[in-house]
C-alpha cells in the first residue's frame, strides 16, 4: 500500500513568516510530486510540481525534494493571510497515473 | 493551466433518486479522468479512473454498480450516483491531465441527499 504522510496541523504562522510544510512517502520508486492548495469548500488547485532532487522555486513558493529520504516539502515565504488553506501533498503512481494524496496540512496565517 | 469544468456545482436530491455529474476538459483532450470524493475535514479519496472508450477502473471498496462512470468522448466523463442515499452526500471532484502528467481539478460538485 503506497502511502503519503503529512502532519494534519493546524500549522499557525504570523503574517510575513516562512511556513514550512512537510510530506513523506512510502514508495521509493516514485518520480513525480505535487503540492496542491485547497480552500474550504473549493477543489484543489495546483501550486507546484517537482521531479528532481533539490529545490524548485516559483515566486514565494519553494518545493524541496529528497528522494533518498523520501521527503518533499513546501516553503511559503512572506506568508499572507490569503495563504490560509489546506495544503495537499500528492505523489503520482506511475502505474496508471493516479495521484496518492496525503491527508493535508491546515495552514493558518495570522495577521 | 488547463481548465476542467464540472456540472452541476451543487445538487440536492431525494433519497432513492439518481444524480448525474459531468466533467469536461475545456481546452485539451483527456483520455483519462479521475473521480474523487471528499468528506468534510478529510482528504480526497480516489473513487475510480475513467478511461475514454473503455470501462472505468474502480478503487477497492467503491461500488461500481452504484457509481456509474461513462467516458464517452475525449472531453467528457460522467459520474452517475444511482439510488442515492444520505451517506452519499459528499463533495465529488474530477480531474484530468493534458499531455503533461500534471492533474488539474474541476471545481467540484456538492451533493446533498435528503
Amino acid at each position: 500500500q503506497k502511502e503519503v504522510e503529512q502532519n494534519s496541523g493546524p500549522l499557525s504562522v504570523p503574517e510575513g513568516a516562512i511556513a514550512s510544510l512537510n510530506c513523506t512517502y512510502s514508495d521509493r520508486g516514485s518520480q513525480s510530486f505535487f503540492w496542491y492548495r485547497q480552500y474550504s469548500g473549493k477543489s484543489p488547485e495546483l501550486i507546484m510540481f517537482i521531479y528532481s532532487n533539490g529545490d524548485k522555486e516559483d515566486g514565494r513558493f519553494t518545493a524541496q525534494l529528497n528522494k533518498a529520504s523520501q521527503y518533499v516539502s513546501l516553503l511559503i515565504r512572506d506568508s499572507q493571510p490569503s495563504d490560509s488553506a489546506t495544503y495537499l501533498c500528492a505523489v503520482r503512481d506511475d502505474q496508471g497515473g493516479k495521484l496518492i494524496f496525503g491527508q493535508g496540512t491546515e495552514l493558518s496565517v495570522k495577521p | 493551466g488547463a481548465v476542467v469544468s464540472q456540472h452541476p456545482s451543487w445538487v440536492i436530491c431525494k433519497s432513492g433518486t439518481s444524480v448525474k455529474i459531468e466533467c469536461r476538459s475545456l481546452d485539451f483532450q483527456a483520455t483519462t479522468m479521475f473521480w474523487y470524493r471528499q468528506f468534510p475535514k478529510q482528504s480526497l479519496m480516489l473513487m475510480a479512473t475513467s478511461n475514454e472508450g473503455s470501462k472505468a477502473t474502480y478503487e477497492q471498496g467503491v461500488e461500481k454498480d452504484k457509481f456509474l462512470i461513462n467516458h464517452a468522448s475525449l472531453t467528457l466523463s460522467t459520474l452517475t450516483v444511482t439510488s442515492a442515499h444520505p451517506e452519499d452526500s459528499s463533495f465529488y471532484i474530477c480531474s484530468a491531465f493534458p499531455a503533461t502528467d500534471t492533474q488539474y481539478f474541476g471545481p467540484g460538485t456538492r451533493l446533498t441527499v435528503l
